[in-house]
């Protein structure tokens, strides 16, 4: 079945710095990868998603990249805000259901 | 356009004992899917109803049960409560065909002394 990796497991930056948090996935046939940002107390929030048939998706300073070959797929926050600071989930979708990472904890200083 | 929402938000019971969480699902979805999320880790698949049936269920024992009722809401049972069942119960809901786009719930946090 499919197994899905993330890096890092925590990530502190400050306030204005671009942060980076990479995914990788197992199974050739996934083709949907989201990401869902967690608060404290929280369920996560579907934040930006793409599909294998595309390379990059942007959303205002989110974006995601996949490279199907290599497997991977990557969450880029440019100019990141304190409100920014949350656990970030990425998933692969394999039979109907989501197979998710571990989570990064980003963390926004000001 | 309603969301997904979970009842209770929080509960604790005790070992062996049995608990009932409750989901409707966002207006316009007609599929559920409950996931479990332990403490610093991803939310893991326990299963998926759609038409009132299970429709896929992940790697959880059959003390884990659901139903779907006529209007798309759902329940999530746990039979035998074991320390290791406590953690976040989230709810999401979709519209079958489509690939992934679940939308979650704030969940249920179920705490078992």
């Amino acid at each position: 079945g499919e197994n899905v990796e993330q890096h890092p497991s925590t990530l502190s930056v400050q306030e204005g710095d671009s942060a980076v948090i990479k995914c990788t996935y197992s199974d050739s046939a996934s083709n949907y990868f989201p990401w869902y940002k967690q608060e404290l107390g929280k369920g996560p929030q579907l934040i930006i998603d793409i599909r294998s048939n595309v390379g990059e998706k942007k959303d205002q300073r989110i974006a995601v990249t996949l490279n199907k070959t290599a497997k991977h797929f990557s969450l880029h926050i440019t100019e990141t805000q304190p409100e920014d600071s949350a656990v970030y989930f990425c998933a692969a979708w394999e039979g109907g259901k989501l197979i998710f990472g571990q989570g990064t904890e980003l963390s926004v200083k000001p | 356009e309603t969301g997904v929402t979970q009842s209770p938000t929080h509960l604790i019971k005790t070992r062996g004992q049995q608990v009932t969480l409750r989901c409707s699902s966002q207006s316009g979805h007609n599929t559920v899917s409950w996931y479990q999320q332990a403490l610093g880790q991803g939310p893991q698949f326990i299963f998926q109803y759609y038409r009132e049936e299970e429709n896929g269920r992940g790697n959880f024992p059959p003390r884990f049960s659901g139903l779907q009722f006529p209007n798309y809401s759902s329940e999530l049972n746990v039979n035998a409560l074991e320390l290791d069942d406590s953690a976040l119960y989230l709810c999401a809901s979709s519209f079958q065909g489509s690939t992934g786009e679940l939308f979650f719930g704030e969940g249920s946090r179920l705490t078992v002394l």
